[in-house]
């Protein structure tokens, strides 16, 4: 079974450029967890998706925007983006269902900022 | 406001030492704690949970144990294996409230042969 796959692997933009992740979950599962990972810190959460809908979004500005279609598959996308906003971004997704919290998460885009 | 602490920010330990990773945090809310262990160039995988009805949960050569009144884990590997180096990551969550991990900046554990 494929796991939770990201692209690009790595993705280099400069100041006020928009960015474009995108998250492919496990097949079967419905939500989509995005999170940010700055240099030396923990996992910072984005944007929570499921069933096409936005459920919950976390203390980033909304510059930072994500969708789902209708495959549960989701874009990250950043716009005028800033120095700060280097960092490994990942996407992890979990099975239909609100009785579990183990995500499965892909190997992360790194997203470098000139 | 960091709701979840690891403060030790890297850990050396012994091959066949046992490997204790610490985890504190504020939010009472909190009911259910995760374990995750990350490699490089990696996403993070599950580890080990345990729900605050508990205060040990065991698979293995992992234990984790919750003490609520001081709103606090740890993880025990024992005995720690050369595979065990990477970063582990604590992430509580409040079930009640749309199942949102927050999660602790990690704990970097090398196993040293």
């Amino acid at each position: 079974e494929a796991g939770v796959t990201q692209s690009p692997t790595h993705l280099i933009k400069t100041r006020g450029q928009q960015a474009t992740l995108r998250c492919s979950p496990i097949s079967g599962h419905t939500s989509v967890y995005w999170y940010q990972q700055a240099l030396g810190l923990g996992l910072q959460f984005l944007l929570w998706y499921d069933e096409g809908e936005e459920r919950n979004r976390g203390n980033f500005p909304p510059r930072f925007s994500g969708r789902q279609f209708p495959n549960y598959s989701s874009e990250l996308n950043v716009n005028a983006l800033e120095l700060e906003d280097s960092a490994l971004y990942l996407c992890a997704s979990t099975p239909l269902g609100l009785t579990t919290d183990t995500q499965y998460f892909g190997p992360g885009t790194r997203l470098t900022v000139l | 406001d960091q709701q979840v602490k690891q403060n030790s920010p890297s850990l050396s330990v012994q091959e066949g030492r046992i490997s204790i990773l610490n985890c504190d945090y504020t939010n009472s809310m909190f009911d259910y704690f995760l374990w995750y262990k990350k490699y490089p160039a990696e996403g993070p995988t599950f580890l080990i949970s345990i729900s605050s009805i508990k205060d040990k949960n065991e698979d293995g050569r992992f234990t984790v144990f919750l003490n609520k009144s001081a709103k606090h884990l740890s993880l025990h590997i024992v005995p720690s294996q050369p595979g065990d180096s990477a970063v582990y990551f604590c992430a509580p969550s409040a079930r009640r409230s749309n199942y949102q991990l927050i999660w602790g900046a990690g704990t970097k554990l090398i196993i040293k042969p």
